[in-house]
C-alpha cells in the first residue's frame, strides 16, 4: 500500500543548530503538505506546494524556516537557528486533487525536540 | 483563515457507552469536510471525507454527519470500546486543508 514516507522519525537537536526533514509523497500526488503540531494543539499548516510551487505558506517563519520541493516529487523542510519552541511533530501529507483538496494522506511524522 | 473549533477538546467514555462530539466551522466558501483519527504513534488516518450538506457517513461503530448551512458536524461512536481510543481532528477545506484542535477520547474499559 503506498504510503507517505518521511525521515528521521526522531530529532533531538541543541538550539541554535539547523535541522531538516525530509518528506517522500505518495507517487503521483500534486499536492504537499507541511504541518507542525504542538502537543494538545490540532496541525497547523506551515506551507502547501502544488507540484513544485508554493501555494501556500502564510503561516511559516520565513526568517528561520525554508521548504522545498524542486522537482515537484519530495520535499525538505529546513529550521535554521533551531529554537526551544520548535519542538513539535512535524508531519507531512500530500493529496492527489489539484485545486480543491481531497483526501490528504500522512506520514508517521518526525519528532522534533530543541534542547 | 479557515476556524474549525471542536468541542469537548477531550473526555473519557466508559467502555460500552455511545459518545459524539462536535465540529464547527465557517460555511461560506465550504467545500469538504474531513474527519481523521489519530492513534498515538501512528498517522492521522482519514475517516470521512463530506461535501454535501445532510451527508452522514458510516464505518462501523463510528459515523458522522454534515450540516454546511449551520457550518457542523457530529461524529458519534457508537458502544465505545478501548481501540477507539484516539484524538479525531476534524479539518475543512477549500483549497486549503485547515485543523480543528481535536477531540481526546479515552475509552475506560
Amino acid at each position: 500500500e503506498a504510503e507517505v514516507a518521511q525521515s528521521p522519525r526522531y530529532k533531538i537537536t541543541e538550539k541554535s543548530q539547523a535541522v531538516a526533514f525530509w518528506c517522500d509523497p505518495i507517487s503521483g500526488h500534486a499536492t504537499l503538505y507541511w504541518y507542525r503540531q504542538i502537543l494538545g494543539q490540532g496541525p497547523e499548516l506551515l506551507v502547501q506546494f502544488q507540484d513544485e510551487s508554493v501555494v501556500d505558506d502564510s503561516q511559516l517563519p520565513k526568517d528561520r524556516f525554508s521548504a522545498e520541493r524542486l522537482k515537484g516529487v519530495d520535499s525538505t523542510l529546513k529550521i535554521q537557528p533551531a529554537e526551544l519552541g520548535d519542538s513539535a511533530m512535524y508531519l507531512c501529507a500530500s493529496s492527489g486533487g489539484t485545486g480543491m483538496v481531497t483526501e490528504a494522506f500522512f506520514g508517521q511524522g518526525t519528532r522534533l525536540t530543541v534542547v | 483563515i479557515l476556524n474549525v473549533e471542536q468541542s469537548p477538546q477531550s473526555l473519557h467514555v466508559q467502555e460500552g457507552d455511545s459518545t459524539n462530539f462536535t465540529c464547527s466551522f465557517p460555511s461560506s466558501n465550504f467545500y469538504a469536510l474531513h474527519w481523521y483519527r489519530w492513534e498515538t504513534a501512528k498517522s492521522p488516518e482519514a475517516l470521512f471525507v463530506m461535501t454535501l450538506n445532510g451527508d452522514e457517513k458510516k464505518k462501523g461503530r463510528i459515523s458522522a454527519t454534515l450540516n454546511t448551512k449551520e457550518g457542523y458536524s457530529y461524529l458519534y461512536i457508537k458502544g465505545s470500546q478501548p481501540e477507539d481510543s484516539a484524538t479525531y481532528l476534524c479539518a475543512h477545506s477549500d483549497n486549503r486543508l485547515a485543523f480543528g484542535k481535536g477531540n481526546q477520547v479515552v475509552v475506560i474499559p
